[in-house]
């Protein structure tokens, strides 16, 4: 399985509400990446997972709260959501030896804040 | 810092014709070079990778790119292009040792147009 999931494919939310994103691999693959991509741009870093530990942050605010409850799984918990959220949210898997920043990607969930 | 540099938006070719994509990067060692395709609303999917060896390399979708040393360059190309192909195109460098796993950087992407 070289696949990475990612649910919802949608998701529309109100500033005041708390939604999660989900993303799933099964690759055996111990780094998992949160990225954010707005329109006609490339990809931005927000996350690292090492191993089921954060190793890197990209200084996202704290209204974006990752979890990564076990080797196939990585969360992302929104809350608080400001329009100017609204982006895809990618996330992305790879193995932790060299060559370790080859990444597979999910399809993202499109998020719209109203 | 390491950065790529993608100098075409926007492309516009007729299928059937080849394709050139360019991309250049700043690195201070040899990097991990990627081509991404996005299709609109959809994930990166990549096409190909240069780790070492071989400085022609071959991907999925009939593509290839080249690198080259001294231009510090990694050009995407496919001798003819279909409709499908039509999508965003972004190639990417990542370091090749070091903890700063994860960290690829991308360039700012072709939008490729293809005309029946």
């Amino acid at each position: 399985d070289t696949e990475v999931t990612q649910t919802p494919k949608h998701l529309v939310m109100g500033m005041t509400n708390k939604k999660s994103l989900k993303c799933e691999q099964h690759m055996g693959h111990r780094a998992m990446y949160w990225y954010k991509q707005k329109a006609k741009k490339p990809p931005e870093l927000m996350f690292v997972y090492s191993y089921e530990k954060l190793s890197i942050n990209e200084s996202v605010p704290s209204r974006f709260s990752p979890e990564c409850p076990n080797s196939s799984l990585l969360n992302l918990h929104l809350h608080a959501l400001q329009p100017e959220d609204s982006a895809l949210y990618l996330c992305a898997s790879s193995q932790l030896q060299l060559p370790y920043n080859e990444q597979f990607f999910g399809p993202g969930t499109r998020l719209t804040v109203l | 810092a390491q950065s790529v540099t993608q100098p075409d938006i926007h492309i516009t070719v007729s299928e059937g014709a080849s394709l050139e994509l360019r991309c250049n990067y700043s690195y201070g060692a040899t990097p991990y070079l990627f081509w991404y395709v996005q299709s609109p609303g959809q994930g990166l999917q990549l096409l190909l990778k240069y780790f070492s060896g071989d400085t022609l390399v071959q991907g999925i979708k009939g593509f290839e790119a080249e690198f080259k040393r001294s231009q510090s360059s990694f050009n995407l190309r496919k001798p003819s292009v279909h409709w499908s192909d039509a999508a965003e195109y972004f190639c990417a460098v990542g370091p090749a040792g070091g903890t700063s796993y994860g960290k690829l950087t991308f360039g700012q992407g072709t939008i490729l147009t293809v005309h029946p």
